[in-house]
């Protein structure tokens, strides 16, 4: 089993539309949890990090996490051309490294 | 801050040539994270650091690789020989842990894109 799963194919959602992104992870001690935006050529980028089970929000996005499923997921509301990119998840392992989904690949429709 | 600066930002070498790779991380972290990404393989980690101390390389492809920190502000990725398999995005991070004051978060430097001819 992987670490970290990002098991959905390239998402396209029309402009204005939620887009939503899953991922799963197995090592259940995982602490804390992050979503990270990648432009093609650049770097990746935190979108946001949460800790608690829950929801939280961060002007457009919300990420909510439930330890129980070691489910963690994102949500784009009001998707915009520019939310184009893929996100990747990643999980804090108990030795303070990240492991690391491969992304999954959004693209908004004008 | 300025962030993880990386240096350079593309190489491009010949196969058999020693490339080396440059980070400085953002001041204050205590971790500092080497990463190549490919379309195949993803984000792999390579090695990281904790204190300028290697803490865990085995990532590290091969002993063609090797990474340095020889103080809290630079650290080097070298491969020696080159070959064109090692063609890829290097990425550099630095982060500050919880129970240090920090969020866990690795913030990622613009990165280093090889290629090896």
């Amino acid at each position: 089993q992987k670490e970290v799963e990002q098991n959905s194919g390239p998402l396209s959602v029309p402009e204005g539309a939620i887009a939503s992104l899953n991922c799963t992870y197995s090592d259940r001690g995982s602490q804390s949890f992050f979503w990270y935006r990648q432009y093609s050529g650049k770097s990746p980028e935190l979108i946001m990090f949460i800790y608690s089970n829950g929801d939280k929000e961060d002007g457009r996005f919300t990420a909510q996490l439930n330890k129980a499923s070691q489910y963690v997921s994102l949500l784009i509301r009001d998707s915009q051309p520019s939310d184009s990119a893929t996100y990747l998840c990643a999980v804090k392992r108990g030795n303070n490294r990240l492991a690391f989904g491969k992304g999954n690949q959004v693209v908004v429709i004008p | 801050d300025a962030g993880v600066i990386q240096s350079p930002r593309h190489e491009v070498t010949e196969m058999g040539q020693e490339v080396t790779l440059r980070c400085k991380p953002i001041s204050g972290h205590d971790y500092l994270f080497w990463y190549r990404q490919t379309m195949m393989r993803g984000l792999e980690l390579l090695i990281y650091f904790n204190n300028n101390v290697p803490i865990d390389d085995s990532g590290m492809p091969e002993d063609r690789f090797s990474a340095k920190m020889p103080n809290a502000s630079f650290s080097t990725l070298k491969i020696q020989p080159s070959e064109p398999r090692d063609s890829a995005v290097y990425f550099c991070a630095s982060s500050l842990p919880r129970d240090g004051g920090g969020t866990d978060t690795q913030y990622f430097g613009p990165g280093t894109r090889l290629t090896v001819l």
